[in-house]
């Protein structure tokens, strides 16, 4: 079956950077996009881009330009999302998912990063 | 980006309905755009539920019951989430989601309450 995991918690200062994983198994990992999508605690979701594991191309929500990179390791079906420059407002679970296309339903989702920004 | 509006809360009782709306911003138009359903249980992630472009182009997500459906209303230029037998696992949060300009954009979610 279709698995997305991620990786634990993590704390991290203010103007520091976060990487997280995703690894995907069950499926043919180049085949689908794989978005991120965060949510901070008490509030709703927000999109901050996709990777196509298959080239590396990526297309990033306006926001999130210049500040998210994400990669993919196709030797371990892992995607990747780092978040550089952080502020206590960046305080979330961020939420890797799959989709068939840039613009399909997002079908898969990994069970949820918490990142807590605290001095 | 576009900001969809969705009421941030809805009740109702067992059995009833649930009529869940998500508006478009008045310089988009329903018409041309699929609508995405997701729910989210606490501490849990967002689960698709279904898409509707139209009667004839729409889907539910793998073991999404049929008595979740998706609807437009163009009069009010809104995407529709109908429940209909309303169960008690049914409360959650519902999110509406599109794709108006090569990203996605997600409304604030409506918390349903089955009384």
């Amino acid at each position: 079956q279709v698995q997305l995991v991620q990786s634990g918690a993590e704390v991290k200062k203010p103007g520091a950077s976060v990487k997280v994983s995703c690894k995907a198994s069950g499926y043919t990992f180049i085949g689908y996009h794989m978005h991120w999508v965060r949510q901070a605690p008490g509030q709703g979701l927000e999109w901050m881009g996709w990777i196509n594991p298959n080239n590396g191309g990526t297309n990033y929500a306006q926001k999130f330009q210049g500040w998210v990179t994400l990669t993919r390791d196709t030797s371990i079906n892992t995607a990747y999302m780092e978040l550089r420059g952080l502020n206590s407002d960046d305080t979330a679970v961020y939420y890797c998912a799959r989709s068939l296309s840039g613009s399909s339903e997002l079908d898969s989702w990994g069970q949820g990063t918490l990142v807590t920004v605290s001095s | 980006q576009p900001v969809l509006t969705q009421p941030p809360s809805s009740s109702a009782s067992p059995g009833e309905s649930a009529r869940l709306t998500c508006t478009l911003p008045s310089d988009i138009t329903v018409g041309g755009y699929s609508i995405y359903w997701y729910q989210q249980k606490p501490g849990s992630p967002p689960k698709y539920l279904l898409h509707y472009y139209s009667a004839s182009y729409t889907g539910r997500g793998s073991g999404v019951p049929s008595r979740f459906s998706g609807s437009k209303d163009a009069s009010a230029n809104a995407g529709i989430l109908l429940i209909s037998g309303l169960q008690s696992e049914d409360e959650a949060d519902y999110y509406c989601m599109i794709w108006p300009s090569n990203a996605w954009v997600f409304g604030g979610g409506t918390k349903l309450t089955v009384l």
